[in-house]
């Protein structure tokens, strides 16, 4: 059984701060590692990716990458109202041009920034 | 460009009737993903196609379920003899290539309620 594992939240954040969203997943073989935010009634978006371990920063976002604790996160740093919403995150056993082409989700963590 | 489109975007239909749903992938991507998403559960994976290869049916949670892609291009989910707990909104998402790192891009989806 592939689990990821998110903090169901919510998480509640004033304006202007930084919102830290974790992850956990239990195959030691993952390989790609996805963000996704789904507003309400929305289909997700995805907002982040990363494969290899440390660091990836993107404007306000920053994706960590931890493998050998099994762990990811989604920092959103100058957090906006407008990032209120769920994030998912997705998990892929294989890496590029692998055939493992499914993505294992998280329950996803509530966000609300306040104003 | 054009993001990943669905049709229809409701659905609804009496128990034991067959529904098709639509998806229609990004231009030139080759992967094409089901997954569906029921209120209040995560993301659960019902079957990826790749090219020609034969496509990974392994989510399906029924034989009442099927799929088919067409000229690698469009692909149609058909739910026979619907069910309640069929109720769902069922996503579809397409990749530039197979497997992990290619990023999965989703499209509306659509949301399916069975009376």
């Amino acid at each position: 059984q592939k689990e990821v594992e998110q903090n169901s939240g919510p998480l509640s954040v004033p304006e202007g701060a930084i919102a830290s969203l974790n992850c956990t997943y239990s195959d030691r073989g993952s390989q790609s590692f996805f963000w996704y935010r789904q507003y309400s009634g929305k289909s997700p978006e995805l907002i982040m990716f990363i494969y290899s371990n440390g660091d990836k920063e993107d404007g306000r976002f920053t994706a960590q990458l931890n493998k050998a604790s099994q762990y990811v996160s989604l920092l959103i740093r100058d957090s906006q109202p407008s990032d209120s919403a769920t994030y998912l995150c997705a998990v892929n056993l294989g890496g590029r041009g692998s055939t493992l082409g499914r993505l294992y989700f998280g329950r996803g963590t509530q966000l609300t920034v306040w104003p | 460009g054009a993001g990943v489109s669905q049709s229809p975007s409701n659905k609804v239909t009496e128990k034991g009737k067959d529904v098709e749903l639509r998806c229609d992938p990004i231009s030139g991507h080759t992967a094409l993903y089901w997954y569906r998403q029921s209120l209040g559960q995560g993301l659960e994976f019902l079957i990826y196609f790749q090219g020609n290869s034969a496509p990974d049916k392994s989510g399906l949670p029924s034989d009442r379920f099927s799929a088919e892609r067409t000229g690698g291009s469009v692909s149609t989910l058909t739910i026979q003899r619907t069910q309640q707990e069929d109720s769902a909104v069922y996503l579809c998402a397409s990749s530039l290539g197979p497997g992990g790192g290619y990023e999965q891009y989703f499209g509306p989806g659509t949301r399916l309620t069975v009376t």
